[in-house]
């Protein structure tokens, strides 16, 4: 299964615990994409990143959360002292270095509950 | 700045009837656009999507949607509605060029009655 890969599915964290959820792309893909998905509401951008590089950040919160995408494994996104705020479904998405669609493929997500 | 806008939260339709989505968008530039469906506890699988060229554009399970640029519309319709197309329904914007990030709308259910 050449999919979008991501781990854990289902993370518990108690309130100020850090989360890690991971993210391998497609088979060639060098862009990853997270994207956040509260109760009722539609995807959140959340960060843009290719190998090494954070190219648009603008969806991530100030404080807490970071990403990496580094040059050898999965992509991370990291919660650090999580809140009830942050239980969320997380979506990490792939493409090709090229595509004239811009069409992204989305792994199954990541569901953070933060108790 | 793009948005999406998909009106009401739920759709309710029988089985075998029309099945009618909306979205409008807003850009200041010609956008891509695309509807993703979502099932329950899963990622989200592209249904189909709009560049350039033929302005009715189809889709995987029967889906077709039409962009309008008249209407900043790109409503997704399928003829007959099917028990497994009950699932979550989302219309999505971005800018023309390679990589460019995807603007969601909040998502439509669509019930199917038997």
């Amino acid at each position: 299964n050449a999919g979008v890969m991501q781990n854990p599915r289902h993370l518990v964290r108690r309130r100020g615990q850090e989360a890690r959820l991971r993210c391998s792309p497609m088979k060639g893909h060098s862009h990853v994409y997270w994207y956040r998905q509260l109760p009722e509401e539609g995807l959140k951008f959340m960060v843009y990143l290719q190998k090494e590089n954070i190219i648009d950040e603008s969806g991530m919160p100030k404080e807490r959360f970071s990403a990496e995408f580094p040059k050898e494994g999965p992509s991370i996104l990291r919660i650090q002292q999580v809140v009830r705020g942050d239980s969320a479904a997380y979506f990490c998405a792939s493409s090709p270095q090229t595509d004239s669609g811009n069409t992204i493929y989305f792994g199954e997500g990541s569901w953070l509950t933060v108790v | 700045a793009q948005s999406v806008t998909q009106l009401g939260s739920h759709v309710s339709v029988s089985e075998g009837a029309l099945v009618l989505l909306r979205c409008n968008y807003s850009s200041s530039v010609p956008p891509y656009l695309f509807w993703y469906v979502q099932y329950p506890n899963q990622g989200l699988q592209l249904l189909l999507k709009y560049t350039t060229g033929a302005t009715l554009v189809k889709g995987i399970n029967g889906f077709e949607a039409e962009f309008k640029k008249s209407e900043t519309s790109f409503h997704l319709t399928k003829p007959s509605a099917h028990m497994s197309d009950a699932a979550e329904y989302f219309c999505a914007v971005s800018e023309k060029g390679a990589n460019s990030k995807l603007t969601f709308g909040k998502g439509i259910t669509l019930s199917v009655r038997p």
